[in-house]
């Protein structure tokens, strides 16, 4: 049980598009979402805190209008990267926590996103 | 703000020798967590310890948590290649009444073993 999805695992796309990341929680209810950006041999930092049907609470240093967050059912969250450009290539790894159990979170596969 | 320090941030040892890695982290935790990342990969979630003087222990790993000194430690016993990964400790601080805040992660420790 609890298991999470990312989709695309790997995308690339050209400097100046935009790209959506799905995170899904496959056989639970997840309340709060949460993402995650990693660098290459880096630590993962946390960009943002998603709750249902709420706006997303945002990192100091992330930018809301560069990483859009929606929320909009207890087993889906997407991330969109507007504008990408080469420096936001990254991984970006999801977690989902349940209902009442904010303590304890899922991890997705992550994706690998590539901007040329 | 939660900070968290792992040491050391490289670890290249021989297989079958034994080695500590230390997480200190700096305010009142309510979760120490444990995660291996295989490169390439997301985390896969070891242990969580939940009390002053917790010790939990799955195959050649043994994790351990003293909350007076703030310190967490995974002990490898008897490494063997397959351990080869990296190593997050991650802190979950309080945000207030029984609101948990955020995850902070250790900066990871890349461990190699060969024979």
């Amino acid at each position: 049980g609890a298991v999470v999805s990312q989709h695309p695992s790997r995308v690339i796309c050209k400097s100046g598009t935009s790209v959506k990341i799905e995170c899904r929680s496959l056989d639970f209810q997840a309340t709060t979402m949460f993402w995650y950006r990693q660098f290459p041999k880096q630590s993962l930092m946390l960009m943002a805190t998603s709750n249902e049907g709420s706006k997303a609470t945002y990192e100091q240093g992330v930018e809301k209008d560069k990483f859009l967050i929606n929320h909009a059912s207890l087993t889906l969250s997407t991330l969109t990267v507007t504008s990408a450009h080469p420096e936001d290539s990254s991984f970006y790894i999801c977690s989902a926590s349940l209902a009442g159990a904010q303590e304890t979170q899922y991890f997705g596969p992550g994706t690998r996103l590539l901007v040329l | 703000e939660l900070k968290v320090e792992q040491n050391p941030l490289f670890l290249s040892m021989q297989e079958g020798k034994n080695y500590t890695i230390y997480c200190n982290y700096s305010t009142t935790s309510d979760r120490l967590y444990w995660y291996r990342q295989d490169p390439g990969k997301s985390l896969e979630s070891l242990f969580v310890l939940l009390s002053n003087g917790a010790v939990k222990q799955e195959g050649r790993l043994m994790a351990s948590l003293d909350t007076k000194a703030r310190l967490s430690t995974l002990h490898i016993t008897a490494a063997v290649h397959d351990l080869s990964a990296t190593y997050f400790c991650a802190s979950l601080g309080r945000a207030g009444g029984t609101s948990y805040g955020k995850l902070t992660f250790g900066q990871g420790t890349i461990l190699t073993v060969h024979p």
